[in-house]
């Protein structure tokens, strides 16, 4: 069974600039999470998906990133225009209805310069 | 507010020393659950183990074990003749009881083992 994946493992953009991350969960998990590391810092919550529906996007820091899970499957992240402060590791987790243990993807680096 | 304390930020040991990484946590929920992950020079978050707050039961796992302690709200984590492999950041986090509630995670320890 395939894990959870992320697009891209890394990324470098230039402030202004527009960067959209992928994360395919585990097939048939319903939850899908996406949590933010910035350097030396903990793992920080961002949102969390039901299918195709956003539970809770309390942790999102502000209207430059925008989640969307269409038809439940894949999400993407988008940060729009990045800025120094968006510089991490962007990781995505998966879990089944029901279940608490969540599966994390390698994560995406994200360097804004 | 919930929050997960790993007050060790570095640990370095020699090969087939032990180790234990310190993991503090702070909830006004009577039910929770609490994690370790694994994070490898790869990248991707390994899960470890996962305990509820009502199972106060030692759990050993080959070279790994870990101490829940509800009395000092602790739970930490040992590994027993540690290995170059085990060099990685290990990650504490804690969530509400309820399925599909996010995760809070500590700051992580970097254990680095040498040979």
């Amino acid at each position: 069974e395939a894990g959870v994946t992320q697009f891209p493992s890394h990324s470098v953009i230039e402030k202004g600039q527009t960067v959209t991350l992928r994360c395919d969960p585990i097939s048939g998990h319903d939850n899908l999470y996406w949590y933010r590391r910035v350097m030396g810092k903990e793992i920080k919550f961002l949102l969390h998906f039901v299918k195709e529906s956003k539970q809770d996007e309390s942790g999102m820091p502000n209207n430059r990133f925008l989640a969307e899970r269409t038809g439940g499957t894949y999400s993407t992240l988008k940060v729009q225009p990045a800025e120094l402060e968006d510089s991490g590791v962007y990781f995505c987790a998966s879990s089944s209805s029901g279940n608490t243990e969540a599966f994390f993807g390698q994560g995406t680096r994200l360097t804004v310069v | 507010a919930q929050k997960v304390t790993q007050a060790q930020t570095e640990i370095s040991v020699v090969e087939k020393e032990d180790v234990t990484l310190d993991c503090v946590y702070e909830t006004r929920d009577t039910t929770y659950y609490l994690f370790w992950y694994k994070q490898p020079p790869s990248g991707e978050l390994v899960f470890l183990i996962r305990r509820n707050s009502f199972d106060e039961q030692n759990e050993i796992s080959g070279r790994y074990s870990w101490n829940f302690q509800k009395s000092t709200s602790s739970f930490n984590f040992t590994i027993t003749a540690s290995q170059v492999v085990d060099s990685a950041v290990y990650f504490c986090a804690l969530s509400e009881a309820q399925a599909g509630t996010a995760l809070i995670f500590g700051k992580g320890t970097t254990l680095s083992v040498s040979s």
